[in-house]
């Protein structure tokens, strides 16, 4: 079975500097990931996907994760917080698609992003 | 267009009530989602419908009585819930092809249950 966790339910940035968010996966086959953004009072958004290829996803409001199998984890990274980015971020995974279409998509616990001016 | 619409923003029903929550998106996605969402918490598949058809249901209880009527169409219909079934209610939408389709996701119905 396929999970995702999210460490750390709260991480607090000043703004300009470095933002990081953990994810961990578990997968017994290469796994999708995915990273979405969402607001207070609205619907998610997607911030980035790694399906397959470079390892290195870049995605919206210059945000970017990695992917590194070696450590299950896909940790997403701004290199200066803004303090628009304020909002929870969830990691998610994917499995395989149902045979009847469509799927599931597996989110985290979700991280909540404090931006200080 | 990559929107997905959903009427209407905020719901209040007695547990006696019928109510139905609506979606629409018109960017030609055949798969279509229910989520639910309580506060602090990640959203949680409900149902899934491709092409028209019910594909999936996370054992949601009969109270919860999706609908795709057409292509661009999602309801749930609602009847004799409880408080606990109050929650932020997603509507999401994506093509049929492959798990890494980008899926789409409406801002929600905000549902309070008294």
């Amino acid at each position: 079975a396929q999970s995702v966790t999210q460490l750390g339910s709260h991480v607090s940035v000043s703004e300009g500097a470095l933002v990081l968010l953990r994810c961990n996966y578990s997968s017994s086959v290469p796994p999708y990931l995915f990273w979405y953004v969402q607001y207070p009072n609205q619907g998610l958004q997607l911030l980035l996907k790694y399906t397959t290829g470079a390892t290195l996803v870049k995605g919206i409001n210059g945000f970017e994760a990695e992917f590194k199998k070696s450590e299950t984890s896909f940790h997403l990274t701004k290199p200066s917080a803004h303090m628009s980015d304020a909002a929870e971020y969830f990691c998610a995974v994917r499995p395989l698609l149902y045979e009847s279409g469509g799927f599931k998509t597996i989110f985290g616990a979700g991280t909540r992003l404090f931006v200080k001016a | 267009d990559t929107e997905v619409t959903q009427t209407p923003k905020h719901l209040v029903m007695g547990m006696t009530n019928k109510k139905s929550l609506k979606c629409e998106q018109h960017m030609g996605h055949r798969a279509m989602y229910w989520y639910k969402q309580k506060a602090k918490k990640p959203p949680e598949l409900m149902f899934v419908y491709s092409y028209e058809k019910l594909s999936i249901n996370e054992s949601v209880p009969s109270r919860f009585s999706p609908e795709c009527p057409n292509s661009s169409l999602l309801n749930l219909h609602l009847h004799a819930l409880q408080p606990e079934d109050s929650a932020l209610y997603l509507c999401a939408s994506s093509q049929v092809g492959a798990s890494t389709d980008t899926q789409y996701f409406g801002p929600g119905t905000r549902l309070t249950v008294l």
